[in-house]
């Protein structure tokens, strides 16, 4: 079964609303967890580390206002894409690793497609 | 800088036809390299791990093959099906922890 959850699996919206992405951890405690964003036929692209309890950490030009991350529970991580223009239409994916596993294992949610209208 | 490269970009075949995707990197320090498949519209799904001392790991019709010491790995498919076509994506990670991802191969398996 699924160890990452991402809801909605598609979202449309109008230009300038703000829309929420959740992310939860089904199967473990997550204290960290990633946010993807994918354009068409593009390869997946870092946006931020998400770190529960603490500020979200962002990769360089990603921005922090416009995506805010939350991440106040160790199951549970939101991306929310505020004042969404139809440029910030894509596929958002977030992913999780267990904790103290060194093995490297990537759980990956189902991704979320953001359409901007 | 830790950098993964994937290649081909993109790739046909036909389906039953055999192929072979590679991924060079050059992350440090080295703790294990995944292989991702990614059908269009979903989230990436994991078919290997290949830790350091491994060189050969099957799963199922996919093998993946890991050189430590030229940093490179492939993902060979056999008698590829339909259901092959997807985004492969070679993702190492250092210390367990910080993920490099690799851009990606597209595969088109042809009928």
């Amino acid at each position: 079964g699924a160890v990452v959850s991402q809801h909605p699996s598609w979202v449309i919206c109008k230009s300038g609303t703000s829309v929420k992405i959740e992310c939860r951890s089904l199967d473990f405690q997550a204290t960290t967890m990633f946010w993807y964003r994918q354009f068409p036929k593009q390869s997946l692209m870092l946006m931020a580390t998400s770190n529960e309890g603490s500020k979200a950490t962002y990769e360089q030009g990603v921005e922090k206002d416009k995506f805010l991350i939350n991440h106040a529970s160790l199951t549970l991580s939101t991306l929310t894409v505020t004042s969404a223009h139809p440029e910030d239409s894509s596929f958002y994916i977030c992913s999780t690793s267990p904790p103290r596993l060194t093995t490297g294992e990537l759980f990956f949610g189902e991704g979320s497609r953001l359409t901007v209208l | 800088k830790n950098q993964v490269e994937q290649s081909p970009q993109s790739l046909i075949i036909l389906e039953g036809k055999n192929c072979t995707l590679q991924c060079n990197y050059t992350v440090s320090p080295f703790s294990n390299l995944r292989w991702y498949k990614q059908d269009t519209g979903r989230g990436p799904v994991s078919l290997t791990i290949m830790t350091f001392s491994e060189n050969t790991k099957s799963n199922g019709r996919y093998t993946a093959t890991l050189d430590a010491d030229t940093k490179q790995s492939s993902l060979h498919i056999t008698a590829s099906q339909l259901s092959d076509s997807a985004s492969y994506i070679c993702v190492v990670s250092a210390n367990g922890q910080n993920f490099v991802f690799g851009p990606g191969t597209r595969l088109s398996v042809l009928p």
